[in-house]
């Protein structure tokens, strides 16, 4: 079973520009989570979507959004990009069932780059 | 954004050595997690707890969810030099309309020296 696919893997934008990244949920998952990982501040969360709709978001600036795609998938996106979004971004899907129900399986990340 | 309390920040041991950290909060939650966050790589769960007073082990790590269901613990038993990484506490909360809230604690960063 394929995990939680992210892409791109690294992305370098210049100050003012937008980013787009992606995410593919493990397969049945319909919960995908995102969350910012900045160079000592741990996971900050960003945004949760299930079922195609935004159910939560974290304390961040608006110009961070997304979506969920019929197909569960999700696409972060970032406008106006600040030399302070260089971070690692995670995307995690949410087992609905099984013994590790309730639990998020994350990707390997897209690290973003702002000059 | 709100996080948990997690000491050490960062630890060398010698290989063979066992390890402790923890995570403490002002808030008490229902389920406490602990993932371990390889270099390049996204973290993995190792733990789950969902019981406060529950220890519960995977090979050699042992977790406990502390009984005021505000702290928790790790241990690595005979540490060797794969379990390097960041290791994350997470709490989890779950409200009334379903949604579950996770935090994270800022990680501790294990070295293992061969």
């Amino acid at each position: 079973e394929a995990g939680v696919t992210q892409s791109p893997t690294h992305l370098i934008k210049t100050r003012g520009q937008q980013a787009t990244l992606r995410c593919s949920p493990i397969s049945g998952h319909t919960s995908v989570y995102w969350y910012q990982q900045a160079l000592g501040l741990g996971l900050q969360f960003l945004l949760w979507y299930d079922e195609g709709e935004e159910r939560n978001r974290g304390n961040f600036p608006p110009r961070f959004s997304g979506r969920q795609f019929p197909n569960y998938s999700s696409e972060l996106n970032v406008n106006a990009l600040e030399l302070e979004d260089s971070a690692l971004y995670l995307c995690a899907s949410r087992a609905i069932s099984g013994i590790a129900a309730g639990e998020l399986f994350f990707g390997e990340g897209s690290r973003l780059t702002v000059l | 954004g709100q996080q948990l309390n997690q000491s050490p920040q960062s630890m060398f041991i010698q290989e063979g050595e066992d390890v402790s950290m923890n995570c403490t909060s002002s808030s008490i939650f229902n389920t406490w997690l602990w993932y371990k966050q390889d270099p390049g790589e996204g973290p993995v769960l190792l733990i789950a707890l969902y019981k406060a007073g529950e220890l519960t082990s995977n090979g050699r790590l042992t977790a406990q969810f502390g009984i005021t269901r505000k702290d928790s613990f790790l241990n690595i038993s005979a540490s060797i030099p794969s379990d390097v990484g960041i290791y994350f506490c997470a709490g989890r909360l779950m409200n009334s309309g379903g949604y579950q809230k996770v935090t994270f604690g800022i990680g501790t960063k294990l070295q293992v020296i061969p």
